[in-house]
């Protein structure tokens, strides 16, 4: 079965402290890994998408890459804006129909 | 830009009633797809929908549920007889193919009684 964790759960920055956050998958025949943002109340919102190891991915002060077993979502010089909760979700090959396997997300919040 | 939109965006419903749950996905989209997120819990994959049937649906998506396009811009989910553990938020997504990325709407929140 298709599975992704995510960690850490949550994540405390002061603005300006750059981190990153981690995603494992485990996956058969991966055909992509996504990115999304999820503000309290509101729906997942798309960041990246990559589809193979060693592609990256970049907007504004975030940096999405991909290895064989685990994406990263770097934050650099993060800003109060920035906090929110970041899913990642696999999308598996196979017999698959674009479901996406959901991470339980990462509970960003960024100091001023 | 566009955007998915779903209504209503909170629906109260009393325990053994029917409820349908309404999304305009983004136009020129076609493939669609529902997802549920219990508060607290992962997002859940309900079912994909291409070319008016059922691509693929989750063990969660049992015969009390049902997908439906309607018309040219809507895409419905009915749930036939609600039971408490339906309460959650609903999230409809479209898509242009099966690998590329779903844009979601806001979600229905779905409250059983």
């Amino acid at each position: 079965e298709d599975q992704v964790t995510q960690s850490p759960e949550a994540l405390r920055l002061q603005e300006g402290e750059s981190s990153s956050l981690n995603c494992s998958y485990t996956v058969s025949g991966l055909r992509g890994l996504f990115w999304y943002r999820q503000d309290p109340g509101k729906g997942p919102e798309f960041l990246f998408t990559l589809y193979s190891a060693g592609e990256e991915k970049e907007k504004e002060r975030l940096k999405a890459t991909l290895t064989k077993k685990e994406s990263f979502l770097h934050i650099t010089a993060p800003k109060p804006e920035d906090s929110a909760t970041y899913l990642c979700a696999s999308n598996a090959g196979g017999t698959s129909y674009g479901k996406l396997t959901f991470g339980q997300g990462t509970i960003l919040t960024v100091h001023p | 830009e566009p955007e998915v939109t779903q209504t209503p965006s909170h629906q109260v419903t009393q325990m053994g009633q029917e409820v349908i749950l309404r999304c305009v996905p983004i136009s020129n989209h076609l493939y669609f797809y529902w997802y549920r997120q219990i508060l607290g819990q992962k997002v859940e994959f309900l079912v994909s929908f291409y070319n008016n049937e059922i691509s693929e649906k989750s063990e969660i998506f049992d015969d009390q549920f049902s997908v439906e396009r309607p018309d040219g811009s809507n895409f419905t989910l009915k749930i036939r007889s609600t039971k408490l553990e339906d309460s959650a938020m609903y999230f409809c997504a479209s898509g242009t193919g099966y690998n590329q990325p779903q844009h979601f709407g806001d979600g229905t929140r779905l409250s059983i009684l």
